[in-house]
């Protein structure tokens, strides 16, 4: 079974420029976050999404962050325009939803740099 | 203060040695604890959960939480080199698809031969 596929891996852009990031869930988990981890950080959580429900975008900076979950599967978080403090590693994360504890699925991440 | 402390390490033991990971807290309302282990530009798996105080074993790995001092651990047995990783705590108030997370920063463990 593949698992959270992100897209693009790397990314390098200057200031002030936008910027998306991909992400395509483990097929049949309706549950998806977008994490930011900063160096030597813990994932801090952006957005959750149930189906296409963004269902807790209160830690998301709304002024320049976006996202969209079209269809419930694929998710899209956009930055415009970034700046020198978004780099970081931009995580996304799946959850089957199952009773019990809540095992999130990460992707390897979109590590972006701001110049 | 962070909600939850984890020291960053790094840490280098020698193959084979007994490993000791540990993160504190302040939110007494945390009922569920975990760990994740992170290799370098991977993203965190889930390695172990506890609910409430006790401790788990799942063959090399065992977790303990004393609640009442509001501390958790990670214990390696007979630590490979395979195990050099970042292990982050993490804990949450409930279960379910809701329950957000809070992480510590991780702890940088380096394995050698």
């Amino acid at each position: 079974e593949a698992g959270v596929v992100q897209s693009p891996r790397y990314k390098i852009i200057e200031k002030k420029q936008p910027v998306a990031f991909w992400c395509n869930p483990i097929s049949g988990h309706n549950t998806l976050y977008w994490y930011l981890q900063n160096l030597g950080q813990g994932p801090e959580l952006l957005i959750r999404y149930e189906n296409e429900e963004a269902v807790d975008d209160s830690q998301l900076p709304k002024d320049r962050f976006s996202a969209e979950r079209l269809k419930g599967v694929d998710s899209t978080l956009k930055i415009q325009p970034a700046e020198l403090g978004d780099s970081a590693v931009y995580l996304c994360a799946s959850s089957p939803g199952l009773a019990g504890v809540n095992e999130q699925f990460f992707g390897p991440g979109t590590r972006l740099t701001v110049l | 203060q962070k909600e939850v402390e984890q020291d960053p390490g790094p840490l280098s033991v020698p193959e084979g040695a007994i490993v000791s990971l540990n993160c504190t807290y302040s939110n007494s309302a945390f009922q569920y604890f975990m760990w994740y282990r992170q290799y370098s530009r991977k993203g965190p798996e889930l390695l172990m959960y506890t609910y409430s105080s006790g401790n788990k074993e799942d063959g090399r790995f065992t977790a303990q939480v004393d609640k009442s001092s509001k501390y958790i651990s990670l214990f390696i047995r007979d630590s490979q080199p395979s195990d050099s990783a970042t292990y982050l705590c993490a804990m949450s108030r409930d279960t379910g698809t809701a329950s957000k997370l809070t992480f510590g920063t991780g702890t940088r463990l380096q394995v050698t031969l």
